[in-house]
């Protein structure tokens, strides 16, 4: 299993660009997260996602959209990026009955 | 809201040495508790975790301890080594659903 994916490792965008940043899992997980990692700071989640079709806002989900057509794939959309929004990106999944989320290597995200 | 912190941002230890990495929640609804490790430029790791129907349990050099009366989660890390240093944080979850909170981390150093 190649675990959770994401895709790019790097952007640099400017202000106004969109975007989006792709996540894959290959564990048949149900439950997907997106966090942003400010830098020293712990995770804030943004949106998340307990099976396909269902998604929900997490604590910061102002400037972004998800969706989750498939069981693997939980894109995040940036429509008209800020500066605010210059962060490491995480994505994570977990299978129902199991405790512990399974992270991705993360994006860096730089937006001038 | 909920919320899930930490005493010490930053620890500093002689290699060899046990490590204690303490973390405060405040929702008494809380179930589910787990540590991870981030290293620089990684996403972060599972080390260990507990269900709140447990006060202690044990990993390879890690232990995990719950005090429910307090609030209160601590990781210990005997003989602490090199490969130690690195981000902790402690996160917790009030339901089967509902996505973990995190805290802030803790910076460990280890000294050789």
């Amino acid at each position: 299993n190649a675990g959770v994916t994401q895709t790019p490792k790097f952007r640099i965008l400017k202000i106004g660009q969109s975007m989006t940043l792709q996540c894959t899992q290959d564990m048949n997980h149900n439950y997907m997260y997106w966090y942003r990692q400010d830098p020293g700071m712990g995770l804030k989640l943004i949106y998340y996602s307990v099976g396909a079709g269902i998604t929900d806002k997490g604590e910061v989900p102002n400037g972004y959209n998800v969706s989750r057509s498939t069981t693997e794939d939980f894109p995040l959309r940036l429509e008209l990026a800020a500066p605010s929004q210059t962060s490491v990106y995480f994505c994570a999944s977990r299978s129902q009955s199991g405790g512990e989320q399974y992270f991705g290597p993360g994006t860096r995200l730089t937006v001038t | 809201g909920e919320s899930v912190g930490l005493h010490l941002p930053t620890l500093s230890v002689q290699e060899g040495d046990n490590s204690i990495i303490n973390c405060a929640y405040s929702n008494s609804a809380s179930d589910y508790f787990i540590w991870y490790k981030q290293e620089s430029g990684k996403g972060p790791q599972f080390i260990i975790d507990i269900r709140s129907n447990m006060d202690k349990r044990q990993g390879q050099r890690v232990t995990v301890l719950l005090n429910k009366t307090v609030k209160h989660l601590s990781l210990q890390i005997a003989a602490t080594q090199p490969g130690d240093s690195a981000v902790y944080f402690c996160a917790e979850r009030n339901s089967g659903n509902t996505p973990l909170v995190f805290g802030k981390g803790t910076r460990l150093s280890v000294i050789a």
